[in-house]
């Protein structure tokens, strides 16, 4: 079975330009999640999807970052533009059903690189 | 979501055990413990979670006491490649997995 998988491993920008992140959740995951961890930091829940619906986005900065899942499956983050405070690796997590939240399964994630 | 505190890092040679604890002095009574190992440039990897008590997989054991206040994970005969950040983590099964990660605990094993 495929794991979560993250396009691209590697993104560098320059500061101003938008650049959009990828994640395939392991199939028939219904559960989404983004997180992120920028230099230095702990890793941060960004938001949660339900299949397509946002079931939490507390964690989501500011509205320069947009998530979405059209269909339920594949996920986007798309920051736009992109700001030097957010370098950082972005990792996507899946997860099959609410009873088993506590089981996700992680991306290997992408690191951005804002310059 | 209830705060963690744990060692920021740990060292042993192969074939030791490791026991890692986490203090979690504000666990509510709907909450679980979780923890997650990672690897450099990998996502995090779920090992284990329990409630109370004692909880025992292939991998680990979680050890749980009674007020629930602080939990142990056990690694057993360690290798070189369990050289990783183990994050202790606690939150409500229905809270739909929104996780708060701390420092996390990096285990380094030697020969």
């Amino acid at each position: 079975e495929a794991g979560v998988t993250q396009f691209p491993s590697h993104s560098v920008i320059e500061k101003g330009q938008t650049v959009t992140l990828r994640c395939d959740p392991i199939s028939g995951h219904d559960n989404l999640y983004w997180y992120r961890r920028v230099m230095g930091k702990e890793i941060k829940f960004l938001l949660h999807f339900v299949k397509e619906s946002k079931q939490d986005e507390s964690g989501m900065p500011n509205n320069r970052f947009l998530a979405e899942r059209t269909g339920g499956t594949y996920s986007t983050l798309k920051v736009q533009p992109a700001e030097l405070e957010d370098s950082g690796v972005y990792f996507c997590a899946s997860s099959q059903d609410p009873k088993t939240a506590y089981e996700q399964y992680f991306g290997p994630g992408t690191r951005l690189t804002v310059t | 979501l209830a705060k963690t505190t744990q060692p920021i890092s740990m060292d042993s040679y192969e074939g030791q055990e490791v026991n890692i604890t986490c203090s979690h002095n504000n666990i509510a009574t709907n909450d679980y413990i979780t923890w997650y190992q990672q690897f450099p440039s990998q996502g995090p990897r779920f090992i284990i979670q329990g409630y109370k008590t004692k909880v025992t997989n292939e991998v680990a054991s979680l050890f749980i006491p009674a007020d629930r206040k602080s939990s142990t994970l056990s690694l057993p005969r360690v290798s070189l490649s369990d050289t990783a950040v183990y994050y202790c983590l606690v939150g409500q099964t229905d809270s739909w997995g929104k996780f708060q990660f701390g420092a996390g605990t990096q285990v380094v094993v030697t020969p």
